[in-house]
């Protein structure tokens, strides 16, 4: 039972455009999410995270939607640039759990110039 | 500052064999957690250990066992290899009772069993 979902397996974005990669989840006791980028033959780095008593968090170019009803969050990427091309993973815990974290299947973002 | 070391970075091993792979958290943290990473997959949690001691454990064989040393440092041991146990095994380090920081992960152990 995946109950994470990142539908989209790859996504292709032009330089300075923006990128979006969704995710979903079907355990509603998940109350933090974060975003993982993964480089090749590197282990996976922290990007941002949130809450889910916020709706929103930025962190630069990088902002976390999250639509609790909808059990939905999207990274946005704002400009996108070439050194942004990577895996993306979505994961998700829950209190007391911090690090047990359920991962998604991961987006592989493609900026091309 | 050195971050996540895992030891070896490839490993090949034979089906019905034993292998044991190796983790130096970060420094300053005290918790370590192995996750499991197939191909096409988002990493799984084998288990996490904490003082010394197996805290939690996902959906993984008794063929998966772990051990945390005083200082810090863990092992992966896999018993009765298969192939399905081919994997890229990654290792995440974390402080518990600090204030919250993400998990921290090496680059990991790829191991291929034939």
């Amino acid at each position: 039972d995946q109950q994470v979902k990142q539908n989209s397996p790859s996504l292709s974005v032009q330089e300075g455009r923006i990128s979006i990669l969704n995710c979903d989840y079907t355990n509603s006791m998940f109350d933090y999410f974060l975003w993982y980028k993964k480089y090749p033959a590197e282990g996976p780095t922290f990007l941002i995270s949130i809450s889910s008593i916020k709706d929103k968090n930025e962190d630069g170019r990088f902002t976390v939607f999250l639509n609790k009803s909808a059990k939905h969050l999207s990274l946005h990427i704002v400009p996108s640039q070439p050194g942004d091309s990577a895996v993306y993973f979505c994961a998700a815990s829950y209190t007391g759990t911090a690090s047990k974290l359920t991962f998604g299947t991961g987006t592989r973002l493609q900026v091309t110039l | 500052d050195a971050g996540v070391t895992q030891s070896p970075t490839h490993l090949i091993k034979t089906r019905g064999q034993q292998v044991t792979l190796r983790c130096s958290p970060k420094s300053g943290h005290d918790t370590v957690s192995w996750y499991q990473q197939a191909l096409g997959q988002g990493p799984q949690f084998i288990f996490q250990y904490y003082e010394e001691e197996e805290r939690q454990r996902g959906n993984f064989p008794d063929r998966f066992s772990g051990h945390q040393f005083p200082n810090y440092s863990s092992e992966l041991n896999v018993n009765a290899l298969l192939l399905g146990d081919s994997a890229l095994y990654l290792c995440a380090s974390s402080l518990t009772g600090g204030p919250w920081s993400p998990l921290h992960f090496g680059n990991g152990t790829r191991l291929t069993v034939t």
